[in-house]
């Protein structure tokens, strides 16, 4: 599976923007980008997901480059409860992880910390 | 709440026994997926279950074993339990056809003594 690479932490302040990076350097043209976050003490909740074009959803807003080598996620305000471990991950779709076979394979993520 | 359901919420157990999690989907989701979560490992994809089949497999031990039922709920045997087997274990399901999008169930929370 191809990697992701996201800083450890990241610190941010309540109403404002956040935009959390993630490199992938060695994406193929297969691979999807999703987003998870991991509240404390729950189990992951998905965010978004996109695969060439940027995306928007009621949570928040995915950001591709062009080369695809690297994507930005974005909260447009954050607050406190956006307060969690957020993982950016490649689904790879080539055969056998296509069709109905789906594995996610998480990094460290970031660790986002917002203050009021 | 997700809609996902995982029992027991915690588990304490000695090195040697066996313990089954269980995992009930959302309603109308087909596939379930377990995954581990360690402080070591991160978390780690185990395997996956489409409408009673196993459909992909990550780094899961050889005595730990899934299955998924008619009616779709799914259990994860755990056997020969070692120290380095407690960890959260998660649930999670999706509909057949939005694999991308995957729902977690609160985990249970393993404890080998």
């Amino acid at each position: 599976d191809a990697k992701t690479t996201q800083p450890n932490s990241m610190e941010s302040n309540e109403e404002e923007p956040v935009h959390l990076p993630c490199n992938h350097s060695t994406i193929s043209g297969t691979d999807y980008i999703h987003w998870y976050r991991q509240l404390p003490s729950q189990g992951p909740e998905y965010v978004i997901h996109g695969l060439t074009s940027n995306v928007n959803n009621r949570m928040a807003s995915l950001a591709i480059a062009e080369d695809r080598k690297s994507s930005t996620l974005i909260l447009h305000r954050a607050t406190l409860r956006d307060a969690a471990v957020y993982y950016c991950i490649l689904r790879d779709t080539r055969p056998p992880n296509t069709g109905t076979a789906s594995k996610l394979t998480f990094g460290t993520g970031t660790r986002l910390q917002v203050t009021l | 709440d997700s809609g996902v359901t995982q029992t027991p919420k915690h588990l304490i157990t000695a090195t040697g026994q066996r313990v089954t999690l269980r995992c009930s989907p959302r309603s109308g989701d087909l596939s379930v997926y377990w995954y581990q979560q360690s402080l070591d490992q991160g978390l780690q994809f185990l395997i996956q279950y489409y409408n009673g089949e196993e459909r992909a497999k990550g780094n899961i031990l050889e005595r730990f074993s899934a299955q998924q039922f008619p009616d779709l709920h799914s259990e994860l045997n755990l056997s020969s339990l070692e120290l380095g087997d407690s960890a959260l274990y998660f649930c999670a399901s999706s509909v057949g056809q939005r694999a991308y999008e995957q729902y977690f169930g609160p985990g249970t929370r393993l404890t080998v003594t």
